[in-house]
């Protein structure tokens, strides 16, 4: 079945880097774009990246702007996010989650089905 | 702050109708999708391209959308149902996406 699996979250100090995965199965990974979204504890879910299918655009939010990188390794069927100068706000469940859409994707699209999510922790 | 905003709590009681609603402007020019979070869960999709949902959700939800207002209707809630919703949409400038800030609805 249709399953993603992010992995790599843990205990970081402010300023320090993490590297997200997320491994995809049961589909065409080639043939969807690919998100990041993610949730501080007892808070909304936040909106933090996107990739094309073939890896050729690529968004983040602002608050992550040059400090998170998304990627992915269609060969390998994962998606990753490189995390840097990690902030204590930046604490969360990450979740990986697929896009799909309608009509060449405009004018709606949405997230099915998401991983469980990674927990990362920026503490000192 | 959101771009799309929601009522924080809504209350239904048990087999009563409710509805969940979500603005923002970009609602004029795209579709909003609608997910479930049940607490230490992952969300999961109940409404997608405006009124079509995944298999497994029960027809009692429904998505409707009228100007800069989607909503997301649950005839007869359960007590299953009470969770947190949020929509999700693309923002104005059409290349990020945002959720709204999350509605809790809680089943009497």
């Amino acid at each position: 079945q249709v399953q993603l699996v992010e992995s790599g979250g843990g205990v970081v100090q402010p300023g320090g880097s993490l590297r997200l995965s997320c491994a995809a199965s049961g589909f065409i990974f080639s043939n969807y774009g690919m998100h990041w979204v993610r949730q501080a504890p007892g808070k909304g879910l936040e909106w933090v990246a996107f990739i094309e299918h073939d890896g050729s655009s690529k968004y983040n939010v602002d608050s992550v702007k040059g400090r998170f990188t998304i990627s992915r390794d269609n060969s390998k069927n994962t998606v990753n996010m490189q995390m840097n100068s990690l902030r204590v706000e930046d604490t969360a469940v990450y979740y990986c989650a697929r896009r799909r859409c309608s009509s060449g994707c405009a004018p709606g699209d949405w997230l099915d089905p998401w991983g469980q999510g990674t927990l990362v922790t920026v503490s000192s | 702050s959101s771009e799309l905003t929601q009522d924080p709590t809504v209350s239904v009681a048990l087999g009563q109708t409710v509805r969940i609603t979500c603005q923002g402007d970009s609602l004029r020019n795209y579709y909003a999708s609608w997910y479930q979070q049940k607490p230490r869960q992952a969300p999961i999709l109940v409404i997608c391209d405006k009124n079509n949902r995944p298999s497994g959700i029960p027809d009692r939800f429904s998505g409707s959308s009228s100007g800069n207002t989607a909503s997301l209707t649950i005839t007869g809630a359960q007590a299953e149902d009470e969770a947190e919703f949020y929509c999700y949409s693309r923002d104005s400038s059409g290349d990020h996406w945002v959720f709204g800030g999350g509605t809790k609805l809680t089943v009497l």
